[in-house]
């Protein structure tokens, strides 16, 4: 049973505009939140976290945001450069969830169109 | 900067091989993590090692094994490669507590 979802798969944005990724989980024990970046043939690679003390973390042009109530997150990346376009992760961990692993969606896959 | 390398970056074995997926990390984390990428099933845990000699079972560990004899290396064994085994294979490693994984760039391994 996926814990952690990703419900789009697919996303495409202008340059220079803003391009929201989500995320929803359904585990209550969650209280630590991450995004990834993937490029093709490349491992994932770290962009920004958030912890559930808060609900906002920001990171230059990355935003995080954590709806506990709504077991939502969502990534804001402002403006949307060609180059943002990858797949985003977003991925989860908690006390009691087995506090080694994280949980990954399925993942979206942002496109950014110059 | 974390360098996590995994020796291969394209394997193509036939069924029934034992295969060794190599992944060796520089910051001397206690954490390392095997995880396989599937489309539309996003990363899965296969197995991760928490200190040297050990070793704990992820969301899919059958048909895998891991060895773990030196700290700075963590070796996924595929005992009997099979087609469903095809996958990208990617190795992370972290030191503790909770913290962001560092991942190698990935192993395609195909099964034939």
């Amino acid at each position: 049973d996926q814990q952690v979802k990703q419900n789009s798969p697919s996303l495409s944005v202008q340059e220079g505009r803003i391009s929201i990724l989500n995320c929803d989980y359904t585990n209550s024990m969650f209280d630590y939140f991450l995004w990834y970046k993937k490029y093709p043939a490349e491992g994932p690679t770290f962009l920004i976290s958030i912890s559930s003390i808060k609900d906002k973390n920001e990171d230059g042009r990355f935003t995080v945001f954590l709806n506990k109530s709504a077991k939502h997150l969502s990534l804001h990346i402002v403006p949307s450069q060609p180059g943002d376009s990858a797949v985003y992760f977003c991925a989860a961990s908690g006390i009691g969830t087995g506090a080694n692993n994280l949980f990954f969606g399925t993942g979206t896959r942002l496109t950014v169109i110059p | 900067d974390v360098k996590v390398t995994q020796s291969s970056r394209y394997l193509v074995k036939r069924t029934g091989e034992k295969v060794f997926l190599e992944c060796v990390q520089d910051m001397d984390h206690e954490n390392m993590f095997w995880y396989r990428q599937d489309p539309g099933l996003g990363l899965r845990l296969i197995y991760f090692s928490y200190d040297v000699k050990m070793k704990e079972k992820g969301d899919i560990p059958e048909g895998y094994s891991v060895s773990r004899e030196k700290k700075e290396r963590f070796s996924l064994i595929l005992e009997s490669a099979s087609t469903n085994q095809t996958s990208m294979y990617l190795c992370a490693s972290r030191p503790p507590p909770v913290s962001p994984l560092h991942f190698g760039n990935g192993t395609r391994l195909t099964v034939t």
